[in-house]
């Protein structure tokens, strides 16, 4: 089955410098690579996606590129802000619906003021 | 309105008993889930459901049997619990044909 791994498991940068996340998976029928926030507490919640016929997606100040031919994909935050601290979690699927997500195993981000 | 609604949200218990979570999603998806998050946090799937039938059933004990009544509607019903069963348990809901999970608030279960 589907393997993905995360990088790294914590990451503190200063507000306003730029964040990465790294994640690689093993199989390569996946397709589909979303990101998702977990502040304490709360649940998993959508921050960007990309699909397999996509290089890079950017929304405002959170962009996702993936290079298919190495399996791996990343996250990139610009201009960190304290409400970004949060763990991050990149996950990997086959398919279209109906598939379940392989979750990576979580980046904690801390913003310091 | 809460688009994937779990309850309870929290679950104390002893050791042996029987307890069920349920889920509730109003998004008209066709496609539910339940993952497990341990203590380090990691997410892993344990069921999904397409249209009330069991599509994905991971290695997890048979102590856990999971219930959709209908397409809206996954609960997950856990026999025997053992201290290992402490986790947050997450509902999630799709649509076929896209990919993008919703997840429910998550009920948080402690075994004693």
């Amino acid at each position: 089955g589907e393997n993905v791994e995360q990088h790294p498991s914590t990451l503190s940068v200063q507000e306003g410098d730029s964040a990465v996340i790294k994640c690689t998976y093993s199989d390569s029928a996946s397709n589909y690579f979303p990101w998702y926030k977990q502040e304490l507490g709360k649940r998993p919640q959508l921050i960007i996606d990309i699909r397999s016929n996509v290089g890079e997606k950017k929304d405002q100040r959170i962009a996702v590129t993936l290079n298919k031919t190495a399996k791996h994909f990343s996250l990139h935050i610009t201009e960190t802000q304290p409400e970004d601290s949060a763990v991050y979690f990149c996950a990997a699927s086959i398919g279209t619906g109906r598939r379940a997500l392989t979750f990576g195993s979580g980046t904690r981000l801390q913003v310091q003021p | 309105d809460t688009a994937v609604s779990q309850t309870p949200k929290y679950l104390v218990t002893q050791m042996g008993n029987d307890k069920s979570i349920k889920c509730e999603q109003n998004l008209g998806h066709d496609t539910m889930y339940w993952y497990k998050q341990d203590s380090k946090k990691f997410l892993k799937i344990m069921f999904s459901y397409n249209n009330k039938e069991l599509i994905i059933n991971e290695t997890v004990p048979n102590r856990f049997s999971p219930k959709s009544p209908d397409k809206a509607h996954l609960n997950l019903h856990i026999n025997s619990l053992e201290l290992g069963d402490s986790a947050v348990y997450f509902c999630a809901s799709s649509h076929e044909g896209r990919n993008i999970q919703y997840f429910g608030a998550g009920t948080r279960l402690s075994v004693l």
